[in-house]
């Protein structure tokens, strides 16, 4: 069946880091594939999407590119904050006639003055 | 402003005793669906439903059930409340499923404790 394996954390960057954190799935038919994240204490938020490869989803300075032939949409950011300590979870979408998103475990991420 | 909204948020329940989690959505979004986190685990989908009076089990759909009774209502049952539901429950929901194009947006979170 489908499946999501991300890096386990946590991870602990300072300030101005660079931060990847990597994910692959194994799936059948072409997935859409999310990265969300969450906040202490808040729910999940959509932080990018790429619905096929090669498309790239950008939000708030995080980059990840759907890459088929590796089946990898690994997360990037230039220069980490302390506000983007967080939880971040890959996941990838089903179509057809199961519905559901199914997730990695979720990679924590400390980000240290 | 597009929402998701569960309730309660925070819970603490006695093994037995019958609860309801609410999840109500303002966007006519016909597919909504329950996911439980669980540390080392990530989410995992409880049930899911299409459209009005339409459900189908997720993956881990045991001790919990659900009904769709409304379009914008999807409430989540725990007839029996067991200590290993104890967990963080999210609501989910989108215009029309999981398929490409679609965003699923997720509520706050509940937190259920069964003692």
């Amino acid at each position: 069946g489908n499946s999501v394996t991300q890096m386990e954390g946590p991870v602990t960057l300072s300030e101005e880091a660079f931060l990847t954190i990597n994910c692959t799935y194994t799936a059948t038919g072409y997935p859409s594939l999310f990265w969300y994240v969450q906040y202490p204490g808040e729910g999940l938020q959509l932080l990018l999407k790429a619905t096929k490869a090669d498309d790239k989803g950008s939000n708030k300075g995080f980059e990840a590119t759907y890459r088929k032939e590796t089946t990898s949409f690994h997360l990037e950011k230039g220069s980490v904050q302390v506000s983007d300590s967080a939880v971040y979870f890959c996941a990838l979408s089903h179509s057809g006639g199961y519905q559901k998103v199914t997730f990695g475990t979720g990679t924590k991420l400390q980000v240290i003055p | 402003e597009a929402q998701v909204t569960q309730n309660p948020r925070y819970l603490i329940t006695v093994t037995g005793k019958k609860l309801t989690v609410t999840c109500s959505q303002n966007m006519n979004h016909e597919y909504m669906s329950w996911y439980r986190q669980d540390p080392g685990l990530g989410l995992r989908q409880i049930y899911y439903s299409m459209n009005v009076e339409v459900t189908d089990k997720g993956d881990v759909p045991e001790g919990y059930k659900v009904s769709r009774k409304e379009k914008r209502n999807f409430p989540l049952i725990l007839e029996s409340p067991s200590p290993n539901q104890t967990s963080l429950y999210f609501c989910a929901s989108s215009l029309s499923g999981t398929g490409p194009g679609n965003t699923i947006y997720f509520g706050e979170g509940s937190w259920l404790t069964v003692v």
